[in-house]
């Protein structure tokens, strides 16, 4: 256990809604980053968040944002979603925000869009 | 349910031996390198990393190697048991952006015949 949670594990929805992910860090961490896995494109970096403020940007749609509440916990919101969108949303942590700090993911979240 | 691409270079070894997995990274400008290993289902967990000053460090079981001269990493499991079946991701940390976003390779999936 990677000490990261993300809720939820299953979503199915539909072409056109709008979904929101959550994520809580690890104890003590800062830094909260998104990441896409699917079956096309593998692991994407989409954004990073650090102390409330956005860090770096990925290839992250414009209709996916993300925001990082003063209690550290992210949430990452789909819009007009399409079959294409469906795909494992991951979150990980770190302490810094820094190039070479360790991240650590967690479960993730399997979006369906039918 | 498998979270990764179909067509994964696969490495199949014997439990007991010892497995090599390959990764060729993209940026000569990475200081920073992390292998993940996934297993069905779950998020990437972190196994090892190494930084660029370096060119081997070696974990529990593991080592890594870092050749910068043709951008080249492996990942040595000494003793493979079939817990080690999983996706092993190499990834890289470009050095020159402002935040600690990852870059993944494609994966490999390695298989331990008992």
């Amino acid at each position: 256990d990677s000490g990261v949670t993300q809720t939820p594990k299953h979503l199915i929805t539909a072409t056109g809604q709008r979904v929101t992910l959550r994520c809580s860090p690890r104890s003590g961490d800062l830094s909260v980053y998104w990441y896409q896995q699917s079956l096309d494109q593998g692991l994407q970096f989409l954004i990073q968040y650090y102390n409330g403020e956005e860090r770096a940007k990925g290839n992250i749609l414009e209709r996916f944002s993300a925001q990082q509440f003063p209690d550290l916990h992210s949430e990452l919101n789909l819009s007009s979603l399409e079959l294409g969108d469906s795909a494992l949303y991951f979150c990980a942590s770190s302490v810094a925000s820094a190039g070479g700090d360790t991240q650590y993911f967690g479960p993730g979240t399997r979006l369906t869009v039918l | 349910g498998e979270s990764v691409g179909l067509h994964l270079p696969t490495l199949s070894v014997q439990e007991g031996d010892n497995s090599i997995i390959n990764c060729a990274y993209s940026n000569s400008a990475s200081d920073y390198f992390i292998w993940y290993k996934q297993e069905s289902g779950k998020g990437p967990q972190f196994i090892i990393d190494i930084r660029s000053n370096m060119d081997k460090r070696q974990g529990q079981r593991v080592t890594v190697l870092l050749n910068k001269t043709v951008k080249h990493l492996s990942l040595q499991i000494a003793a493979t048991q079939p817990g080690d079946s999983a996706v092993y991701f190499c990834a890289e940390n470009p050095y020159n952006n402002a935040g600690n976003m990852l870059t993944f390779g494609g994966g490999t999936r390695l298989m331990v015949k008992p």
